[in-house]
């Protein structure tokens, strides 16, 4: 398996535009998470789906994020408009129950909006 | 609710100088325990995980026991090497839920 991939691996915008995260899990999971990273606030959860429903998005900082997952295997976190603060890796990671809720974390996305 | 307490960092330590890294947690049901290992530039993968009391983890010379009486979950190794440096995360799930609720994380470097 190719494990979860996401898309782009670097992302540089101006702050006000529109940026796109996108992650494919790994087939046959049916949990997918959104995770931020930043030095000063660490690891976040965002929002997490399963079996393509959003179960909990109250990591979502804030009405310019947003999240969906229109099919089990692709997902997409949108900001808009993006903002210097929201420079951070943002981490996707999937798990199934047969894996014993192991979670398998793609490369990240690291964004600089400038 | 849940939550995850860890060691502060960084940590830096000689090449095969014994290691622990302190987590201990609280939890409003029975959770099983991971360790979670982010290595420069990559993601979080798993190093290893306990999901009863008194079981024990281990990976890669890593080992770690679920102790309800302490509701601890310390990370250890013998002899550490400079491929071990990285952040290690401390973190849990309660019951069916798949969310985890991690650490902070506890950067090491080890020096040779």
């Amino acid at each position: 398996d190719a494990g979860v991939i996401q898309s782009p691996r670097h992302e540089v915008t101006e702050m006000g535009q529109e940026v796109t995260l996108r992650c494919k899990p790994i087939s046959g999971h049916n949990s997918l998470f959104w995770y931020r990273q930043t030095m000063m606030r660490g690891l976040e959860l965002l929002i997490y789906f399963n079996n393509n429903v959003p179960i909990d998005d109250s990591g979502m900082p804030e009405d310019r994020f947003s999240a969906k997952m229109p099919n089990a295997s692709f997902s997409t976190l949108k900001i808009q408009p993006s903002e210097p603060r929201d420079s951070a890796v943002y981490f996707c990671a999937s798990s199934s129950r047969s894996a014993l809720n192991e979670q398998f974390f793609g490369p990240g996305t690291r964004l600089t909006v400038l | 609710g849940d939550s995850v307490t860890q060691m502060e960092g960084p940590v830096t330590l000689s090449e095969e100088a014994f290691l622990t890294i302190n987590c201990t947690y609280t939890a409003t049901g029975y959770p099983s325990l991971f360790w979670y290992v982010q290595y420069p530039g990559e993601g979080l993968q798993l190093l290893l995980k306990a999901t009863k009391a008194d079981d024990k983890g281990s990976n890669k010379g890593f080992e770690a026991t679920y102790r309800k009486e302490t509701t601890s979950f310390h990370l250890e190794k013998g002899s550490v090497q400079v491929s071990d440096s990285a952040v290690y995360f401390c973190a849990l799930s309660v019951g069916g839920n798949e969310k985890l609720t991690f650490g902070t994380g506890t950067r090491l470097t080890i020096i040779p």
